[in-house]
């Protein structure tokens, strides 16, 4: 079975930019989570969304932070403008019930 | 409300030794309580978790832990480590209200000494 898929899984770009992350989820699980994980803070619950719909977001660090669920298979976040402090280890998980799967991760450096 | 504290960032223990990686919680509502591991570069997989049940949970790599309600801890065991154990390690617990977010402990990075 697949698992939880992630694109890209590196990015580097100038600050400034934006930057996309993309995720498909295990097919058949109604929740799917965005974390972003550095060295200072550890693993960090940015939103969470339940039947497409966002449940949590609170742990957006700010505007410049989106994320989207258009249908059931795929989940974007987006970070427009860039800024160096955002590198970090963005992860995707996703889960019927409380297990959660993790995907790979993207590691995104802005320069 | 649910909290999770790892104790020690860092563990180290020699090849062959006991691996003893701490977490107490503390939860309104009967918790459900896992263990996932991360290699690097790598993302998080699930390593155990108790729901219901026996107390004691046997997960993969010969990792085991034991829910202690009246010490309100999920301790992670195995008999004896092997090099291939060095990870980071993250216990969690179910936020409750059937809204199936986990909190989150900060993660016990284990160093296994040949």
């Amino acid at each position: 079975d697949a698992g939880v898929i992630q694109s890209p899984r590196h990015e580097v770009t100038e600050m400034g930019q934006e930057v996309t992350l993309r995720c498909k989820p295990i097919s058949g699980h109604d929740y799917l989570f965005w974390y972003r994980q550095t060295m200072m803070r550890g693993l960090e619950l940015l939103i969470y969304f339940n039947n497409n719909v966002p449940i949590d977001d609170s742990g957006m660090p700010e505007d410049r932070f989106s994320a989207k669920m258009p249908n059931a298979s795929f989940s974007t976040l987006k970070i427009q403008p860039s800024e160096p402090r955002d590198s970090a280890v963005y992860f995707c998980a996703s889960s019927l019930g409380t297990l959660q799967h993790f995907g790979d991760g993207t590691r995104l450096s802005i320069l | 409300a649910q909290s999770v504290t790892q104790l020690g960032s860092h563990v180290s223990v020699s090849e062959g030794a006991l691996v003893l990686l701490r977490c107490n919680y503390s939860s309104s509502v009967p918790p459900y309580l896992f263990w996932y591991v991360q290699y690097p570069n790598q993302g998080l997989q699930l390593l155990l978790k108790y729901t219901t049940g026996a107390t004691l949970v046997k997960g993969i790599n010969g990792f085991e832990a034991e829910f202690k309600k009246s010490e309100t801890s999920f301790h992670l065991t195995k008999p004896s480590a092997h090099m291939s154990d060095a990870a980071e390690y993250f216990c969690a617990v179910s936020a409750g209200n059937s809204n199936y977010q986990l909190i989150w402990g900060a993660g016990t990075k284990l160093i296994i000494k040949p």
